[in-house]
């Protein structure tokens, strides 16, 4: 079946520390891919995105992702996390097929001790 | 930018009542919405997709029944939870071009 997984449920890191979380996912045809990141008691908001071209993305506040298309992975990274990123970090994919539709992997808690 | 809202943020309500919840997209048209579905501590899960002036599509194992979808303009799609039960409890959050609402909080007793 058609999914995203994010293996990473709980993360736990000191800061300073640097960052990766796993995405996978299963679709395939061309997909667009999405990190999204729910800070505590917000909502959602959109972190970075992947349509094409270079498969390294950079989004706000120092993260980047990078598309490997052999390994069907879209991980997030981070080369120094603060105690401010303690939030849920959530891969999304939206199939081609349908314009707008989000298919969520689990997401992946993060927590930052100073 | 894009921004979509939300109303109610909280909403508490007895057991068989029916909510209401709106989804509005502020500063631009959206012939389609979505509505998903977050359990504590869990991901989303997209419930359906609303779209302006046709009905909506579900997805596997949501009852339409339940889940009334109205998609009234291009700029608001209601999701109202009929006859509402403890388990229906949860924070409903609705998205349009990949931009989210802030999430309705639905506390059935």
């Amino acid at each position: 079946a058609q999914s995203v997984s994010q293996h990473n449920h709980h993360v736990i890191l000191s800061e300073a520390a640097s960052l990766e979380l796993g995405c996978n996912y299963s679709y395939g045809g061309t997909v667009n891919l999405f990190w999204y990141v729910q800070y505590p008691g917000q909502h959602l908001q959109l972190l970075l995105k992947y349509f094409s071209g270079d498969p390294l993305v950079k989004g706000i506040k120092g993260f980047e992702a990078e598309f490997i298309k052999s390994k069907f992975s879209f991980n997030l990274r981070k080369p120094s996390v603060q105690w401010s990123d303690t939030a849920e970090y959530f891969c999304a994919v939206n199939p081609l097929y349908n314009t707008d539709k989000l298919i969520f992997g689990t997401g992946t808690r993060l927590q930052v001790f100073p | 930018g894009a921004v979509v809202s939300q109303h109610p943020s909280r909403v508490i309500c007895k057991s068989g009542t029916s909510v209401k919840i709106e989804c509005r997209s502020l500063d631009f048209q959206a012939t389609t919405m979505f509505w998903y579905r977050q359990f504590p501590k869990q991901s989303l899960m997209l419930m359906a997709t609303s779209n302006e002036g046709s009905k909506a599509t579900y997805e596997q194992g949501v009852e339409k029944d339940k889940f009334l979808i109205n998609h009234a303009s291009l700029t608001l799609s209601t999701l109202t939870v009929t006859s509402a039960h403890p388990e229906d409890s949860s924070f409903y959050i609705c998205s349009a071009r990949k931009y989210f609402g802030p999430g309705t909080r639905l506390l059935v007793l």
